[in-house]
């Protein structure tokens, strides 16, 4: 089991410039998140699905957009990178079990100039 | 809206030093709450979760416990060893039928345990 995958590992975007950032599980979970991760900040939600075709919006969703066609991935796309959006991107998934923890990426590292 | 914070925010320890690490959230209607551990560089692993009907969970040296009525949680570490080093987060799954899991993390405790 590779559990959770994410490419690239680290990206130099100039502002306007757009991207999709892939992540994978191959644990059969039905719930994936992307969060991203800034100093002081802690972890910040930005999309989430509960299952293949469906998506919905975090705490920060703004200037992103993301698709599940198939159950094992979830893409996060960024239209038109800006500075702000500068930060480590996180993909998560769990089952549908209440009780279960979330198991992480390695996080993809995104810069923005 | 759930907030979550972390004290301190940096700790450093000399090795076989016994530490605790606070965590405090604003909503008690939490359905769970979870610590991570996080390596430079790296993504996140479970290292212990507490359901809100529980008090504490342990795994070796590390024991987390729950107080829902103050708001607190607390992650002990026993006997620290240089490679405990690492940032440490909590996270809160709140309760409700449309939560779908997701956490609100805190913002971390770095540690630095030092031979």
């Amino acid at each position: 089991n590779a559990g959770v995958t994410q490419t690239p590992k680290f990206r130099v975007l100039k502002t306007g410039q757009s991207m999709t950032l892939l992540c994978a599980q191959d644990m059969n979970h039905e719930y994936m998140y992307w969060y991203r991760q800034d100093p002081g900040m802690g972890l910040r939600l930005i999309h989430y699905s509960v299952g293949e075709g469906t998506t919905a919006k975090g705490e920060v969703p703004d200037g992103y957009n993301v698709s599940r066609l198939k159950k094992q991935n979830f893409l996060l796309g960024l239209e038109s990178a800006a500075p702000s959006q500068t930060s480590v991107y996180f993909c998560a998934s769990r089952t549908r079990d209440r009780e279960e923890t979330q198991y992480f990426g390695p996080g993809t590292r995104l810069l923005v100039l | 809206k759930q907030e979550v914070t972390q004290i301190p925010a940096a700790l450093s320890v000399p090795e076989g030093e016994n530490l605790v690490l606070n965590c405090s959230f604003t909503d008690s209607a939490i359905y769970n709450l979870q610590w991570f551990r996080q390596d430079p560089g790296k993504g996140l692993t479970s290292l212990l979760l507490i359901q809100s009907s529980q008090r504490e969970q342990t795994s070796g040296r590390l024991n987390a416990s729950l107080d829902k009525s103050s708001g607190r949680s607390t992650l002990y570490i026993a006997a620290s060893q240089p490679g405990d080093s690492a940032t440490y987060l909590c996270a809160f799954a709140n309760a409700g039928g449309t939560s779908y899991g997701k956490l609100t993390f805190g913002q971390g405790t770095i540690l630095t345990v030092h031979p």
